[in-house]
């Protein structure tokens, strides 16, 4: 089936320090979605994006927090600068229309540790 | 506001039975869709089944099939003839539909276990 790929797998960083989270959503789709999960807990929305926007976030999306699809590329996550509660894996979702309720494609997540 | 739970943190089967994990919402939308997710021991998030409230036929793929009980706001999946590979967590989840929104919102979680 159609795949999401998340790059890397693991991230390890300081508190403090920036880190970007890539998503290679599937090619067709044009909503993009970021959800948090926490020592395999609920997954957490983030946020939501189609056409260059965010369409909606949640409280967990901070100040810190941004995201970005420059030129059709990757779907990115930017954490600026992070903190030690950041640490979680990241999901990245896609799919190809919001309102008609299409099926969510994942990737398989990246861990962040911020140490 | 919309919300998922689920209620059963965790339940053990044994192999070949039928087993049926729980979950109700909250809405105030009258269109919504509700999915449920399996996410294996690798991490990874496979789409199972989904239900769009309209539908008054419960859903069925393969071995999954859907308890869906509108008036009590319940989606219970069923899955029979457990197998071994069957063991992850699976979770509830829900879109609203004629709100202005995309979210999609995720119950905690149930961890089946199915036992040789």
């Amino acid at each position: 089936g159609p795949k999401v790929l998340q790059i890397p797998s693991h991230q390890i960083i300081d508190m403090g320090q920036m880190v970007t989270l890539n998503c290679d959503p599937v090619s067709n789709h044009l909503y993009f979605y970021w959800y948090k999960q926490i020592l395999g807990q609920q997954m957490e929305f983030l946020v939501n994006f189609y056409n260059g926007k965010v369409m909606e976030k949640s409280k967990l999306f901070k100040d810190q927090f941004s995201v970005e699809r420059p030129d059709g590329s990757y779907f990115t996550l930017k954490i600026q600068p992070t903190a030690l509660e950041d640490s979680a894996v990241y999901f990245c979702a896609s799919s190809t229309q919001g309102a008609s309720a299409e099926t969510l494609y994942f990737g398989s997540g990246t861990r962040l540790t911020v140490l | 506001a919309q919300k998922v739970t689920q209620t059963q943190t965790s339940i053990s089967v044994v192999e070949k039975t039928t087993v049926t994990m729980d979950c109700v919402y909250e809405t105030r939308d009258s269109s919504y869709f509700l999915f449920w997710y399996k996410q294996t021991a690798s991490g990874e998030i496979v789409f199972l089944i989904r239900q769009d409230s309209y539908k008054k036929e419960n859903a069925t793929v393969g071995h999954y099939s859907l308890n869906f009980q509108k008036p009590k706001s319940s989606i219970g999946l069923i899955i029979t003839a457990t197998q071994i590979e069957d063991s992850a967590v699976y979770f509830c989840a829900m879109r609203e539909g004629s709100s202005n929104t995309n979210k999609v919102v995720f119950g905690t979680g149930t961890r089946l276990q199915v036992l040789p």
